[in-house]
């Protein structure tokens, strides 16, 4: 069954040293995300991206953070310059097209995220 | 504004024991309504999900949930509870931007026990 990943599983970093999360989704699928979930709270939106463009994102999703699909099959979150209050474990998810039709989105392991 | 509420944050239950977890939402128009389970250090797992039509759905692992407008209700049910079960389940809202896929907005969980 095709799945969504991501790597690494668990990047610790310092402050203000930029960062890079990596994710593969699934491979027909047109719709990208990017999901945080700091530790106790809720799943949090940040990003959607469709057709190599941005077209939803969160307030929380400020100039610190960029999102690229380099190639064909990856999908990257970039914070330039990691503060503390971005420690959480991110996750990456991928839906389908179609449409108007809501598809479902299937999620990756996450990457969990520790700030210095 | 859309959200979502998960009014118990933490629940038990006996093996064998029924469960309901209950989820309301606010949501201007039809809303597509989701389930996912997540496991200790993994990620979301998709249980069920509601476009439209029948509103009793039918999910993975047996459960079942029930999607009632004029409650703006989808709670989880499930009729007999395993060990394995035991998780932390997230209700969520898909929001719809246009011809886009949108975000969604999450509860912020309910944690389930499983007493032997």
């Amino acid at each position: 069954e095709p799945e969504v990943t991501q790597t690494p599983s668990h990047q610790v970093t310092q402050m203000g040293q930029e960062v890079i999360l990596r994710c593969v989704p699934i491979s027909n699928h047109l719709y990208f995300y990017w999901y945080r979930q700091i530790l106790g709270q809720k799943v949090e939106f940040l990003v959607s991206f469709y057709n190599n463009e941005i077209s939803e994102k969160s307030e929380i999703f400020d100039d610190q953070f960029s999102v690229e699909r380099p190639d064909g099959s990856n999908f990257t979150l970039k914070i330039r310059s990691t503060k503390l209050e971005d420690s959480a474990m991110y996750f990456c998810a991928s839906s389908g097209g179609g449409g108007y039709s809501y598809n479902e989105q299937f999620f990756g392991p996450g990457t969990r995220l520790t700030v210095l | 504004a859309q959200s979502v509420t998960q009014p118990d944050i933490h629940i038990t239950v006996s093996e064998g024991a029924s469960l309901e977890l209950r989820c309301n939402y606010s949501y201007g128009a039809t809303p597509y309504l989701f389930w996912y389970v997540q496991s200790p250090g993994q990620g979301l797992q998709l249980l069920l999900k509601y476009f439209s039509g029948d509103t009793l759905v039918q999910g993975i692992k047996g459960f079942e949930a029930e999607f009632k407008r004029s409650q703006s209700s989808f709670n989880l049910r499930k009729p007999s509870v395993h060990w394995s079960d035991a998780a932390e389940y997230f209700c969520a809202v898909g929001a719809r931007s246009g011809g886009s896929q949108g975000n969604l907005i999450f509860g912020k969980g309910t944690k389930l026990s499983v007493k032997p």
